[in-house]
Order: C-alpha cells, then sequence, then structure tokens
C-alpha cells in the first residue's frame, strides 16, 4: 500500500493566520491526492481533489499544491470554522489511503 | 441532493459479523461515474478504506488486503443501497464505519454518511 505522511502533526494558530500542511506519498501518485477537513463526532469533508481542484462550495482561502510524491495545503487568513484535523488521501493506487491528519489549533 | 443513510447495530460480539447497511438517495447505486466505499477510523489505525463496490457494464467489487476474506460488500439495485459485512471480528474492529461515494474523476470521496460507531465487546 501508498503511505501517506503528513507533518505538522498538529499546529496551533491565530485567526487571520496563514497555516501550511505537507503530505509526502511513499511513491509517485501523479495529482490522484485529495485534502479533507474533518471536525469532532463528523464525517471527513472533501475539500480539494487532483491535488489543486476546489470542491464546489469551499471556500477559496484554501488551496492545493503539487504532484508526484509532495504535497501542500494551505489554509489563508484562517477563519474559526478552520480549527480541525486535515487529512490527505491518495486514490493512485488501490486501497486509497489515508494521512495521520494534521490537527489544526487555536493559538 | 445526494445523501447516504447508514443503518445497522452498534455493539457486535468477537468472532461475530459486522453488518451494516448504507440507503443511497439523489443517486443511484449502479452509476457508473461513482463507487460506492465503506471506510472505518479508529485512533489505532486512522481512516482505512475497506473496500468498494461498482457497477461498469457489470458489479465489481475491491477489498483493502487486511480485511480480504472477512469482508464482503454487496449491492442492492433493488432498494438502492449497499451492504458491509465483516465476519470473525475481534476487538480491534472497533471503529466508526462510514459509507461513501467516491467519485471516479476525482478520486476522492464527496459524500459521507453519518459515520456508525461499531463495539467489538462480549
Amino acid at each position: 500500500d501508498i503511505q501517506m505522511t503528513q507533518s505538522p502533526s498538529s499546529v496551533s494558530a491565530s485567526v487571520g493566520d496563514t497555516v501550511t500542511i505537507t503530505c509526502r506519498a511513499s511513491q509517485g501518485i501523479g495529482s490522484w491526492l485529495t485534502w479533507y477537513q474533518q471536525k469532532p463526532g463528523k464525517a471527513p469533508k472533501l475539500l480539494i481533489y487532483g491535488a489543486s481542484s476546489l470542491q464546489s462550495g469551499v471556500p477559496s482561502r484554501f488551496s492545493g499544491s503539487g504532484s508526484g510524491t509532495d504535497f501542500t495545503l494551505t489554509i489563508s487568513s484562517l477563519q474559526p470554522e478552520d480549527f480541525a484535523t486535515y487529512s490527505c488521501q491518495q486514490a493512485n493506487t488501490f486501497p486509497w489511503t489515508f494521512g495521520e491528519g494534521t490537527k489544526v489549533e487555536i493559538k | 441532493q445526494v445523501q447516504l443513510q447508514q443503518s445497522g447495530p452498534g455493539l457486535v460480539k468477537p468472532s461475530q459479523t459486522l453488518s451494516l447497511t448504507c440507503a443511497i438517495s439523489g443517486d443511484s447505486v449502479s452509476s457508473s461515474s461513482v463507487a460506492w466505499n465503506w471506510i472505518r477510523q479508529s485512533p489505532s489505525r486512522g481512516l482505512e478504506c475497506l473496500g468498494r463496490t461498482y457497477y461498469r457494464s457489470k458489479w465489481s467489487t475491491d477489498y483493502t488486503v487486511s480485511v480480504k476474506g472477512r469482508i464482503t460488500i454487496n449491492p442492492d439495485t433493488s432498494k438502492n443501497q449497499f451492504s458491509l459485512q465483516l465476519n470473525s471480528v475481534t476487538p480491534e474492529d472497533t471503529a466508526v464505519y462510514y459509507c461513501a461515494r467516491g467519485g471516479w474523476r476525482s478520486g476522492g470521496f464527496d459524500i459521507w454518511g453519518q459515520g456508525t460507531i461499531v463495539t467489538v465487546s462480549s
């Protein structure tokens, strides 16, 4: 299985900050990378697919980049509702696999 | 809009079978542009894709190796739903189980069920 490694595991930030989360695949996955946001007790919510395509209805302060093995999720101008856990997922080779998650906490 | 509604017991005894159902509204289990997935989440294993079923002229299923031999995912076209059966469960199968729709073009899971907390305990 393809291993997905996220960093950092947690980050403390303030409203208005810019946060960057990275995801590395154990082998090349092209642009088959999806980012999710998850809040406690809820299912993950798809934010970005194809490494950089914004899902309909997701605010433009979320952006993604990368290809191959290295990917980045950037949240610009962090809002109170953005404090959550973010996970990456590869869809290049079945079984699809997820990163361990990055918790964005309030500083 | 598309919605997935999960049903099934939250407590299963060790060695028995975990059974969950995911009812689809607003889409068809026979849609050729998506796959229907079961995913679980636990503190020890994180998010784990268990398997999927999809229709491309015929029905197909794929399972992850870690549960292969114990898992069955079946579509039910008459009720527009799909199901998960996981046999010979152990406490390690305790998790939140989700059904989810996966897009072939995006590769991501855009619609999720509400989640079912399943505890394996005697």
